[in-house]
C-alpha cells in the first residue's frame, strides 16, 4: 500500500527540547512538504523540497529546520527557537507534474509544556 | 496581499444539498482546490479548477469564476459522514498553496 506515513501520532515534550517529526512517502514522489495548522487558521507551510538535497524555507520557517537525504523522507525538528510549537503537523507529498494533488500523512499532533 | 475567505462553519440536513463558498485573492493564479478534513485526520483532496465552470464529481461539485476571484464547493444528499472541515487553497504564480482557514460542516439527521 502506498502512502505517507507520520509517527507519532501524539508527542509531548517539554519547552527547551528539540523534538523531530517523521515523515516517510513510498509514492516515488518528488516534493513534499510540512505544514502546520492551528485552530481558525489556514494550513501554513513551513518548509517544502522538490528533490533530495535541497528544500526551500516556507512562510514560517523560523524555529524549524529540515533535512532530505533520501527521497522518502523528509524529517522535520522543532527546535527550542520556535516560540509557540503546540500544533498539529502535516507532512504532504506531491508528484512531479502536472497534477499539482497533494497527498497527506495522517499527521502529528506536537504539545510542549 | 494573498487571501482566501470562506465561511468558518455551516450546519445543513441530511439528503440536503449545501453550498461552500470562497473567494480568493492571489499573486497570480495556477487554479483552486478543494480538501475534505475530518477532524484530527490527514485532508483529502476533492477538486482542482483551473478554468471556469463547473465540474461535477459524483454528489460533490467545484464550480470557478476566475473574473470574481470566487468558487464554490456543492455537496449533495449529504450523509452524516459528510461532516468536516472542507478547506479551499489558491494556488499562486509560483505554484505554492494559500490555505483558507476551513468551513466546518456540521450535519444534522
Amino acid at each position: 500500500d502506498g502512502g505517507i506515513t507520520q509517527s507519532p501520532k501524539y508527542l509531548f515534550r517539554k519547552e527547551g527540547q528539540n523534538v523531530t517529526l517523521s515523515c516517510e512517502q513510498n509514492l516515488n514522489h518528488d516534493a513534499m512538504y510540512w505544514y502546520r495548522q492551528d485552530p481558525g487558521q489556514g494550513l501554513r507551510l513551513i518548509y517544502y523540497s522538490q528533490i533530495v538535497n535541497d528544500f526551500q524555507k516556507g512562510d514560517i520557517a523560523e524555529g524549524y529546520s529540515v533535512s532530505r537525504e533520501k527521497k522518502e523522507s523528509f524529517p522535520l525538528t522543532v527546535t527550542s527557537a520556535q516560540k509557540n510549537p503546540t500544533a498539529f503537523y502535516l507532512c504532504a507529498s506531491e508528484p512531479t507534474g502536472d497534477s499539482y494533488e497533494q497527498y497527506f500523512g495522517p499527521g502529528t499532533r506536537l504539545t510542549v509544556t | 496581499g494573498q487571501n482566501i475567505d470562506q465561511p468558518t462553519e455551516m450546519t445543513a440536513t441530511e439528503g440536503a444539498i449545501v453550498q461552500i463558498n470562497c473567494t480568493y485573492q492571489t499573486s497570480g493564479f495556477n487554479g483552486l482546490f478543494w480538501y475534505q478534513q475530518h477532524a484530527g485526520e490527514a485532508p483529502t483532496f476533492l477538486s482542482y479548477n483551473v478554468l471556469d465552470g463547473l465540474e461535477e464529481k459524483g454528489r460533490f461539485s467545484s464550480f470557478l469564476s476566475r473574473s470574481k476571484g470566487y468558487s464554490y464547493l456543492l455537496l449533495k444528499e449529504l450523509q452524516m459522514k459528510d461532516s468536516a472541515s472542507y478547506l479551499c487553497a489558491g494556488m499562486d504564480s509560483n505554484y505554492q498553496l494559500i490555505w483558507g482557514a476551513g468551513t466546518k460542516l456540521i450535519i444534522k439527521p
